[in-house]
């Protein structure tokens, strides 16, 4: 099992440009999140999926959508990066829900925005 | 609101024993759990804590004390891989997680 991966690892972005995360878990878990880690910080919650289907909104969502494609991906799309979303991006999984499982987390995509 | 503190950074001696503390602020708190990650690596689960009492897995406990909003982290026979920082997060009943900053846990031969 490959566990949760990401894609890409590294990009570099022009203010303005788009993008899109990418994130896949071969796990069958219900849920999963896109968390953003700044330098000497914790991490901060995006937006998760309870199911397929179904977003919600985490502690920082400006300037981020999500799509849960299917029950194993969930990707994170910024429509015009700004240098405010300088990071390091990671994708977790976890069989239940938000409050009571383990969560599982990718390798992180670090991403510059010039 | 919700916040969390703990401590930003702690050195001990391999082979002793290290605690890292967790207080939290939260409105309808349900859980607690510890995350510890390497640098440039992903986080990755160590322990969860619902109710409160100790939670012993190997050489690495948590405890946690609902009633003070208090938690820790015990870590025995501290070997130097586990040099990493560790982060408290608290989940509550609307579905609220936060991470706290993290600790630096830096061992000494």
């Amino acid at each position: 099992n490959a566990g949760v991966t990401q894609t890409p690892k590294f990009q570099v972005l022009k203010t303005g440009q788009s993008m899109t995360l990418q994130c896949a878990q071969d796990m069958n878990h219900n849920s999963m999140y896109w968390y953003r880690q700044d330098p000497g910080m914790g991490l901060r919650l995006i937006y998760y999926s309870a199911s397929e289907g179904t977003t919600d909104k985490g502690e920082v969502p400006n300037g981020y959508n999500v799509s849960r494609l299917n029950k194993r991906e969930f990707s994170l799309r910024l429509e015009s990066a700004a240098p405010s979303q300088t990071s390091v991006y990671f994708c977790a999984s976890s069989e239940g829900g938000i409050r009571t499982d383990t969560q599982y987390f990718g390798p992180g995509t670090r991403l510059t925005v010039l | 609101g919700q916040s969390l503190e703990q401590p930003s950074e702690v050195t001990a001696v391999e082979g002793a024993i290290v605690q890292i503390n967790c207080t939290y602020q939260t409105s309808g708190f349900y859980g607690l759990s510890w995350y510890q990650q390497h640098d440039g690596g992903a986080p990755t689960f160590l322990s969860y804590n619902a109710l409160d009492g100790l939670e012993e897995t190997g050489r690495f406990s948590s405890f946690l004390s609902r009633s003070d909003s208090y938690g820790y982290l015990l870590l025995q026979e501290l070997q130097m891989k586990d040099s990493a920082s560790y982060f408290c997060a608290v989940f509550n009943r609307d579905d609220k997680i936060i991470f706290g900053k993290g600790t630096r846990l830096h061992i000494l031969p």
